[in-house]
């Protein structure tokens, strides 16, 4: 059972580049999260999507945006990448009832 | 702001001694609080605790919500070397919300 499925698994870049974070999962879940992990932080909510087609704010969403054109994968990029983003990336799902999440392995990121 | 605070944030036993870990919440709505386990890399779920649900055990480890003190404390017996982690502590309001994380409590067992 793959779950939740982050790609890549690390990647380097430099300040103003931009790049994709994919998840997906074949849980069937509907709704999907990006969180970002920084030390001292614990974990916090970018942005989430409902279903396929929508998205929403979370705490933390300036620099990113989002889309979730498939059921089963949820996008996550970065116009201009700043230092400020250098984190480890989170991808979650969660069923029709919410709240229990599964997470994917990560994405870390570095920004130069 | 919903906050979810956990103590301590580290702490370092012997194999074989018994550990609590400690979570508080002040959030607007509440629906689950949820243990997870940290390694080296995902979350893995542990635990969801509600109003219908405040006692959860599985081996050796439970877990109790205590809604009258906003609380939930994690016990692990007779530790491992496998239990070292960071166990992280959320608060769900429900539905499609996103949960909020505290910091964490990162768990090294000596041999």
């Amino acid at each position: 059972n793959a779950g939740v499925t982050q790609t890549p698994k690390f990647r380097v870049l430099k300040t103003g580049q931009s790049m994709t974070l994919l998840c997906a999962q074949d849980m069937n879940h509907e709704y999907m999260y990006w969180y970002r992990q920084d030390p001292g932080m614990g974990l916090r909510l970018i942005h989430y999507s409902v279903g396929e087609g929508t998205t929403a704010k979370g705490e933390v969403p300036d620099g990113y945006n989002v889309s979730r054109l498939k059921k089963q994968n949820f996008l996550l990029g970065l116009e201009s990448a700043a230092p400020s983003q250098t984190s480890v990336y989170f991808c979650a799902s969660a069923g029709g009832g919410g709240n229990i999440q599964y997470f994917g392995a990560g994405t870390r990121l570095s920004v130069l | 702001e919903d906050k979810v605070v956990q103590s301590p944030l580290s702490l370092v036993v012997h194999e074989g001694d018994t550990v609590t870990l400690n979570c508080s919440y002040e959030v607007t709505n509440f629906r689950s609080l949820l243990w997870y386990k940290q390694e080296k890399k995902a979350p893995t779920f542990l635990f969801m605790l509600t109003s219908s649900g405040i006692e959860k055990k599985s081996g050796r480890l439970s877990s109790i919500l205590d809604k009258k003190e906003l609380s939930s404390i994690l016990n692990i017996t007779a530790t491992q070397t496998g239990d070292s982690a960071i166990y992280l502590c959320a608060v769900g309001g429900g539905g499609a919300d996103g949960l909020t994380f505290g910091k964490g409590t990162h768990l090294i067992i000596q041999p």
